[in-house]
């Protein structure tokens, strides 16, 4: 079972910021918080993990509470093209990926 | 090029056939999935190969049998299809060893199944 909490879905304005939440409550030291996305029709595609920090890559920022205990996804500046299915994980590094039900995150025009 | 690409990419069947997926990555990964998408798109994993060896094999149905020539492949042949195997089939690999950047996973664009 996934052990993640995400909204079922979320609408955002394109061009502005998407902020997907993810609760993770039980999380272990050793658990990293992965994301990753799915578009119609597309196999998942890895955006960003992280540990304790907060991350950044070309793609998106992921925020983690400092009790570890839930994150947000951002996507700074949102397209059409971001519309997806966005899937928060946590995972032990080397364990399986356990797919909840993500969040739909549709942009509009 | 394709990192992870499987074929064929839609695959209708009958009840009672044999059938094969084929999967291949080209980056070099040493791990590679198999996931399942039922209708009501939960994804789940359904095995894992480390360099040609079985590590993650969830629980299946026997009708279900992973094969991995080589590092670069991992097959997925399905005897005696039946009408709950239709869904769609992710392959998927990844580097393997080593930090957590080495397990993120690359996925194949998906093989559709539909079993008539």
């Amino acid at each position: 079972d996934a052990k993640t909490t995400q909204p079922p879905s979320m609408d955002c304005a394109e061009g502005r910021a998407a902020n997907l939440p993810c609760n993770h409550s039980t999380i272990s030291g050793n658990e990293y918080v992965y994301w990753y996305r799915q578009i119609h029709s597309q196999g998942p595609q890895y955006i960003i993990h992280g540990l304790k920090n907060n991350e950044t890559n070309e793609m998106a920022s992921l925020i983690i509470t400092e009790d570890r205990k839930s994150s947000t996804l951002i996507l700074p500046h949102a397209t059409l093209r971001d519309t997806a299915v966005y899937y928060c994980i946590v995972r032990v590094v080397g364990n399986k990926l356990v797919f909840g039900a993500g969040t739909i995150l549709r942009v509009k025009s | 090029d394709t990192a992870v690409s499987q074929t064929p990419k839609y695959l209708v069947t009958q009840m009672g056939n044999d059938k094969s997926i084929k999967c291949e990555q080209n980056l070099g990964h040493d791990t590679m999935y198999w996931y399942k998408q039922d209708s009501k798109k939960f994804l789940k994993i359904m095995f894992s190969y480390n360099n040609k060896e079985l590590i993650i094999n969830e629980t299946v149905p026997n009708r279900f049998s992973p094969k991995s020539p080589d590092k670069a492949h991992l097959n997925l042949h399905i005897n005696s299809l039946e009408l709950g195997d239709s869904a769609v089939y992710f392959c998927a690999s990844s580097l393997g060893t080593g930090s957590a950047s080495s397990y993120e996973q690359y996925f194949g664009p998906g093989t559709r199944l539909t079993v008539t």
